[in-house]
């Protein structure tokens, strides 16, 4: 069984201010993980990705996450958050099965206070 | 990264009407499908496009209502057939890249509102 879940649906913070997304999964197989975003009326962009390299893993526009086996966690962090990081944050992950098949999670929205 | 194209962007449909929309791929994708998001909620998996035979369809989705076509190995179509409000919804486009195929990308999406 597979299976994400994101443990806020929505997160505000000031700008300025850390940001921190919660990710949790489960998978049968060795998982590859991923967050996206995506900005109102527009459609997904990849943030970045974790596919059995390196543990951290940074993305676009000062993104980064942390894979933890040990916690099945893949928290997405920011340090200081921009008025332009508003936006729906879906954590996705996909096994490494013969059927690579592909869970998301219920979306985080994010809101950022100036 | 892949590059993914979407057409309509948006469109509003009166009810008992088909549209059909457009998805071109470049040439690093492997799999394409077809998701739609309804509003304010993440995204449901119609189906995998297959090229040049049907589409394999998800539980809760049939061929008679979301037919899919797969032409060749960049282009992709997804028609909603006689629409209800109901169907009102963001319709992606994606495939799959990266270096073991494990990577989607996603189109801008298709808007969609049936009165």
């Amino acid at each position: 069984a597979q299976s994400v879940t994101q443990l806020d649906s929505h997160v505000s913070v000031s700008e300025g201010t850390p940001v921190l997304l919660r990710c949790n999964y489960s998978s049968s197989y060795s998982p590859s993980l991923f967050w996206y975003v995506q900005h109102p009326n527009k459609g997904l962009q990849l943030l970045l990705k974790y596919t059995s390299a390196a543990t951290l893993v940074k993305g676009i526009n000062g993104f980064e996450a942390e894979f933890k086996k040990s916690e099945t966690s893949f928290h997405l962090t920011k340090p200081s958050a921009h008025m332009s990081d508003a936006a729906e944050y879906f954590c996705v992950v996909t096994n490494s099965g013969g059927y690579q098949k592909v869970t998301f999670g219920t979306g985080t929205k994010l809101q950022v206070i100036p | 990264s892949a590059v993914i194209s979407q057409k309509p962007s948006r469109d509003i449909c009166q009810r008992g009407t088909s549209l059909t929309i457009q998805c071109q791929v470049d040439s690093q994708v492997t799999m394409m499908f077809w998701y739609r998001q309804q509003p304010g909620q993440s995204l449901t998996l119609i189906a995998t496009a297959n090229q040049g035979s049907e589409a394999t369809y998800e539980s809760g989705f049939v061929i008679d209502k979301f037919p899919i076509s797969r032409p060749n190995l960049t282009f992709s179509t997804l028609t909603v057939s006689n629409m209800s409000p109901e169907d009102s919804s963001i319709y992606l486009c994606s495939g799959r890249a990266g270096t073991r195929g494990e990577t989607q990308y996603f189109g801008p999406g298709t808007r969609l509102l049936v009165l």
